[in-house]
């Protein structure tokens, strides 16, 4: 079946690490990529989108994510995360020409001070 | 400006009851999405209306699950006869337009328990 996956569902780290989340996908095609992010406590807030170009996009909050199509991957990474990039990260395609998401299972990210 | 509101934030029902959820959109917004997030299951897509075309329902899990639009704004999720399983946050989104290149603004959900 056509899928999203999330290699990570729990990252704990510690302040000013590095983050990469891992993100694949198995639509063929062309297909439009998404990460998203849910802060404690509220809503589904979009990150960062690719739809095409410059395979390096870069989002909010210091966020970027590399899209490598041969390797159907759309990777998410921060150089170095601060307690406030506490939050669950979902990584989304839209695998044909209409809206409706279709989400990972969610890496939930835990900074510690 | 306001963003997508739903309502209630929380239901708690008993199970075989019929319960609807709410949706308003943000004013404008053409095209609105039902997905549901539960526990082992993650982020599942449910339903898409676009404008007056015929709602995308090949999300829906089973036929005790509708959903409609009227007047193209404020949409019901209904779901009857609720099962136990049916327990997760229901969250809606919105957006300009159905392309791809829009970004979908998503509400605070709905936590609905099944007891």
């Amino acid at each position: 079946a056509q899928s999203v996956s999330q290699h990570n569902h729990h990252v704990i780290l510690s302040e000013a690490a590095s983050l990469e989340l891992g993100c694949n996908y198995s639509y063929g095609g062309t297909v439009n990529l998404f990460w998203y992010v849910q802060y404690p406590g509220q809503h589904l807030q979009l990150l960062l989108k690719y739809f095409s170009g410059d395979p390096l996009v870069k989002g909010i909050k210091g966020f970027e994510a590399e899209f490598i199509k041969s390797k159907f991957s759309f990777n998410l990474r921060k150089p170095s995360v601060q307690w406030s990039d506490t939050a669950e990260y979902f990584c989304a395609v839209i695998p044909d020409s209409w809206g409706k998401l279709q989400f990972g299972a969610g890496t939930q990210v835990v900074v510690t001070p | 400006g306001a963003g997508v509101s739903q309502s209630p934030s929380n239901k708690v029902t008993e199970k075989g009851k019929d319960v609807e959820l709410r949706c308003d959109p943000i004013s404008g917004h053409t095209a609105l999405y039902w997905y549901r997030q539960s526990l082992g299951q993650g982020l599942e897509f449910l339903i898409y209306f676009q404008g007056n075309s015929a709602p995308d329902k090949s999300g829906l899990p089973s036929d005790r699950f509708s959903a409609e639009r009227t007047g193209g704004s404020v949409s019901t999720l209904t779901i009857q006869r609720t099962q136990q399983e049916d327990s997760a946050v229901y969250l809606c989104a919105s957006s300009l337009a159905g392309a791809v290149n829009q970004p979908q603004h998503f509400g605070d959900g709905t936590r609905l328990s099944i007891l």
